[in-house]
Formats: C-alpha cells, structure tokens, sequence
C-alpha cells in the first residue's frame, strides 16, 4: 500500500498569502496524483488531478506540481473561501487507493 | 449537472447490514466506474471500493474485503453498497464519487455526493 504523507499537518495563513501544501508517496506515484478540498459540512472538491491539470472550473489561483515521490499543492494568494482542509490522493499501483491524512489550511 | 444523492444510511447495531444506495443523473451513468469513500467522524477520507462502468470488475479495500459489496444498476443509474457484519468502526459518513475519466478506470473523483451517515453502534 502507497502512504501519502501530506505536510504541514496544520497552515496558519493571512489573506493574500502563499499557501505551499506538501504530499509525500513512499513510494513513486509517477503523476497519478490529486488534489480535493473540503469543507466543514460538505463533500470533498477535485482541485488538480494528474499532479497538474486543474478540474474544470477552479481558479488559476490553485496549482500542483511534482512527480515520483514529491508533490505541491500552491495557492497562489488565498481566498477567504479557500481555508479549509486539503487532501492528496494517489491512484498509481491500485488497489488500494490511498489519501494523505490531510492539511488545514485556517486563517492567522 | 451532475448530481449524486446518497441514501440508506442509519444506525444499526454491530454484525448488522445496511444497502447503501446513489442515485446518478446529468451524465451518461453506465459509461463511467465508480467508487464508494467514506469519512469517519473527525477524521480523514478512506477509499472503500470500486467498480467498472459496466460492472464487470470490483475492488474493496482490506478493512471491507469479504463484508461489503459494490453493484450498480445502470438501467436504473443507481450504485450500491450493500454492507454486512458492521464493525463500529464502519461508522463513517459515506460518499459516492464519479471518476473521472469515460470509460476507463482513471480513479481520481470529479463528482461526490453529499453523503449519507452510517452509525454502528450498541
């Protein structure tokens, strides 16, 4: 089984700052690797998909990068609606599809 | 658009079963696989299974294998779970998600549900 760990668990952030999210496999994904957002109350959101390629219809702002074992999830200045919590998700060498534990992103 | 309505949770008491349904429509249903993931309270997203788009091929996750099953009924655009022998820890809210990809097994999720709850409890 593939272990994403995603870093910092929690990020303390200020309007109009850079977010940079880490996800770490165990062991090489190539760039079978997503994004998804969720907040409180609701179901989570694809962001990136393929390291990447943004889904259909998130803003420019939300970028991913990275292959192998290393990849970033950056937002390039945050959104008041962007604090919420923020999972990778790996889909290389399945079954089992794997999903890191998660990083808050909240307001400073 | 593409919606997604979960249904059929509840609490039952351990060793019990429950049929979670899915009910899909905006997109053409039988051409994309899909997946159950379920979240339990407080913590982080778990993957439970998947099945083709036509049916033909499952997987489960280990801590399901054996005790949970995946169907889909694409005359009915619907997908299944059916889940027995209930541990407490199944507790979870649990999702359907769409892939992503027509006609292949692409397994990264584009459309959620918004999730029915499952309570295994004494």
């Amino acid at each position: 089984e593939i272990v994403l760990t995603q870093s910092p668990a929690t990020l303390s952030l200020s309007p109009g700052e850079r977010a940079t999210l880490s996800c770490r496999a165990s062991q090489s994904v190539s760039n079978y690797l997503a994004w998804y957002q969720q907040k409180p109350g609701q179901a989570p959101r694809l962001l990136i998909y393929d390291a990447s390629i943004r889904a259909t219809g998130i803003a420019a702002r939300f970028s991913g990068s990275g292959s192998g074992t290393d990849f970033t999830l950056t937002i390039s200045s945050v959104e008041p609606e962007d604090f919420a919590v923020y999972y990778c998700q790996q889909r290389s060498n399945w079954p089992p599809i794997t999903f890191g534990q998660g990083t808050r992103l909240e307001i400073k | 658009q593409v919606q997604l309505v979960e249904s059929g949770g509840g609490v039952v008491q351990p060793g019990g079963s429950l049929r979670l349904s899915c009910a899909a429509s905006g997109f053409t249903f039988s051409g994309y696989a899909m997946h159950w993931v379920r979240q339990a309270p407080g913590k982080g997203l778990e993957w439970v299974a998947f099945i083709r788009y036509d049916g033909s091929n499952e997987h489960y996750a280990d801590s399901v294998k054996g005790r949970f099953t995946i169907s889909r009924d694409n005359s009915k655009k619907t997908l299944y779970l059916q889940m027995h022998s209930l541990r407490v820890e199944d507790t979870a809210v649990y999702y359907c998600a769409k892939d992503l990809r027509y006609g292949s097994s692409w397994s990264h999720f584009d459309y959620w549900g918004q999730g029915t709850l499952v309570t295994v409890s004494s």
